[in-house]
């Protein structure tokens, strides 16, 4: 298993800022992910944090908006860039285990509100 | 939309009643899992179901998993009033990429 801590848990911006959020994780994994969360809705895979190459983004995001870094295989970021009210939303990191048959851990997600 | 769906949007029960859950998916896959996720805060994986079986049990948790239909659902037996929850099936590729359908909100009442 796997325990990840999310920084912030919470925040409140203002319009055209940018937050980074944290994902922090007890263990080397060798996969990270990033989803949003939108009011209401299911979650949604923005890019795969990858060990020291670009994140991979899903269809729909992209790298101005939502850099990635991931440092090592126990940390990694994900920027909210030039933020709208249209991303408030939560956020969650999640790992992955080697393995075809695992589950992933979730952080406990940063719930962002955009003013 | 490569997001599958679940049935029903919202349930409400009284404690006691079992409550059943769906979940179609579009694509092939080698795992099939259950989440939950209460006041819209981290997930809990309740269920890990592989495309090679057919039923799985946890507790109160049973899911079943339909390969043929590209369907799955989840039955929570004797449900308490914690179980009020959004539940969301989630289909895996290897390494635990997931994606997940559109949830059930389930609201069981005292």
């Amino acid at each position: 298993s796997a325990v990840i801590s999310q920084k912030p848990s919470r925040d409140i911006c203002q319009r055209g800022t940018s937050l980074t959020i944290q994902c922090q994780v007890d263990s080397q994994v060798t996969m990270m992910f990033w989803y949003r969360q939108q009011p209401g809705q299911s979650l949604t895979l923005i890019a795969t944090a990858n060990q020291g190459s670009e994140a991979t983004y899903e269809s729909g995001f992209v790298i101005d908006k939502f850099p990635i870094s991931r440092p090592n295989l126990t940390f990694s970021t994900l920027t909210v860039s030039n933020m709208s009210p249209e991303d408030s939303s939560i956020y969650l990191c999640s790992v992955g285990m080697t393995g075809s048959f695992t589950e992933a851990f979730f952080g406990q997600g940063t719930r962002l509100t955009v003013v | 939309s490569q997001q599958g769906e679940e049935d029903p949007q919202a349930l409400s029960i009284q404690e006691g009643e079992n409550a059943t859950m769906n979940c179609s998916y579009k694509t092939s896959i080698n795992n099939l899992q259950w989440y939950r996720q209460n006041s819209g805060r981290g997930l809990v994986h309740l269920i890990l179901i592989r495309s090679n079986e057919r039923e799985k049990h946890s507790g109160r948790l049973r899911v079943t998993l339909d390969t043929s239909k590209k369907s799955s659902s989840l039955l929570i037996t004797a449900s308490r009033a914690a179980d009020t929850a959004s539940y969301f099936c989630a289909w895996g590729t290897s390494y635990g990429k997931l994606t997940f359908g559109q949830g059930t909100i389930l609201t069981v009442h005292p």
